[in-house]
């Protein structure tokens, strides 16, 4: 199975920075169509996931500009700039790349 | 509007099974896969398997094959996840999530907690 690591953030983050999560895969999600298959979602406090970022840095419909993601190969970003109360939750990455499907383990943001 | 409601939270004693429910509306299900995620706080996110409601094929991975059963009902739009042999393991929420294509996860249920206690 394709194992993601995910990085941690220095909280709580200030109010108005920017903050960025890393995410790394054990294996290349790029796949065969040149598409690199990789997922961001927010999960705020009692709520579902929400799909910030699909095929690696395309924004899902209705997601703030203010969330970017970035990567290649293996090594891929989410950026949020001026973060908010709002985008406080746990941030997961996850590869659709290949069977089975795999998310990290979480990071969490906290905003002061 | 497009959502998926899924049923109410369950307590099962070991040994036994559980049948979720994940009820759509706004769109036909067989337009669209519809996968099964479970979060167990200390675990995070655990991806179980699709279903294609138009024919009724499935994917599970390997870790849920003999655990998770996907099954659709396109008459009433919902789909249905039974677990069997239910252990303390099997204690989480559990998440229905529709995909556009095989893997944009661009709508997910409210969840379901299943709680697995004798």
């Amino acid at each position: 199975d394709i194992v993601m690591t995910q990085g941690a953030l220095p909280n709580p983050v200030p109010s108005g920075e920017s903050a960025s999560i890393t995410c790394r895969s054990s294996k290349s999600l790029v796949y065969k169509d040149g598409k690199t298959y990789l997922n961001w979602f927010l999960q705020r406090p009692g709520q579902s996931p929400q799909l910030l970022t699909y095929w690696t840095s395309t924004r899902a419909s209705g997601v703030s500009e203010r969330f970017s993601g970035s990567g290649s190969g293996t090594y891929f970003t989410l950026k949020i700039s001026r973060v908010r109360a709002e985008d406080a939750g746990v941030y997961y990455c996850q590869q659709v790349r290949e069977y089975p499907f795999t998310f990290g383990s979480g990071t969490k943001l906290e905003i002061k | 509007e497009v959502q998926l409601q899924q049923s109410g939270p369950e307590l099962r004693r070991p040994g036994s099974s559980v049948k979720l429910s994940c009820k759509a509306s706004g769109y036909s299900i067989t337009d669209y896969l519809m996968h099964w995620v479970k979060h167990r706080p200390e675990h995070g996110l655990e991806w179980i398997g699709w279903i294609d409601p138009e024919d009724g094929e499935t994917k599970y991975a390997q870790k849920f094959q003999s655990k998770a059963t996907l099954t659709a009902d396109t008459s009433s739009n919902t789909a249905y996840m039974q677990l069997s042999s239910l252990t303390s393991e099997d204690t989480a929420t559990y998440f229905c999530a529709r995909s556009e294509g095989m893997t944009k996860f661009d709508y997910w249920g409210q969840g379901v907690m299943v709680t697995v206690s004798s």
